[in-house]
């Protein structure tokens, strides 16, 4: 069955303290894994795509990884600005997309 | 660049009234738009999945008849919900995806709606 997991439900950090999410993943024919942030009463905000195993990007301070079976988004030194919910959503064979729970990141002063 | 746009942000109506959510890509074309639902705390629950100029696939469970979608052009898709219930309140957030090259979903802001 296709599915995804994100990692965990919930996570307080305090400003300065590093960490990652994880989001992993069964599918079929994986033809795309994407993050997103979503802000209380507002709609995703896209961050990354990835395609391929090894594929790492980057912006500002946050860096999404994929292996075979999931995905990491690394936080280094937040700030309480990137206070979201984070959203991982896989493309996988027919045009089928299917999301994770979320985390839910608060990131304290 | 990847703007999507949703009209209106928030709607109150009374029971058994209809609604219409408009989707806009702003600044690339969508040949292919979603519609989610979204509950409380919870994660997005895609409703339906259309492309320009056919008719929308649902999901399983959603209702076709209640839940109207319209793709008639590559920047424009309309969801409406027919004869609302309070059971239809909910957060309903489209996205837009264009042709070829990336397949990423670009949301728009979503549209609250509240059914009394």
């Amino acid at each position: 069955e296709d599915q995804v997991t994100q990692s965990p439900e919930a996570l307080r950090l305090q400003e300065g303290e590093s960490s990652s999410l994880n989001c992993s993943y069964t599918v079929s024919g994986l033809r795309g894994l994407f993050w997103y942030r979503q802000d209380p009463g507002k709609g995703p905000e896209f961050l990354f795509t990835l395609y391929s195993a090894g594929e790492e990007k980057e912006k500002e301070r946050l860096k999404a990884t994929l292996t075979k079976k999931e995905s990491f988004l690394h936080i280094t030194a937040p700030k309480p600005e990137d206070s979201a919910t984070y959203l991982c959503a896989v493309q996988a064979s027919f045009n089928k997309f299917y999301f994770g729970s979320g985390t839910k990141l608060n990131v304290k002063p | 660049g990847a703007v999507v746009s949703q009209h209106p942000s928030r709607v109150i109506c009374k029971s058994g009234t209809s609604v219409k959510i408009e989707c806009r890509s702003l600044d690339f074309q969508a040949t292919t738009m979603f519609w989610y639902r979204q509950f409380p705390k919870k994660s997005l629950m895609l409703m339906a999945t259309s492309n320009e100029g056919s008719k929308a696939t649902y999901e399983q469970g959603v209702e076709k008849d209640k839940f109207l979608i319209n793709h008639a052009s590559l920047t424009l898709s309309t969801l409406t919900v027919t004869s609302a219930h309070p059971e239809d309140s909910s957060f309903y957030i489209c996205s837009g995806k264009g042709a070829g090259g990336t397949d990423t979903q670009y949301f728009g802001p979503g549209t609250r709606l509240t059914v009394l």
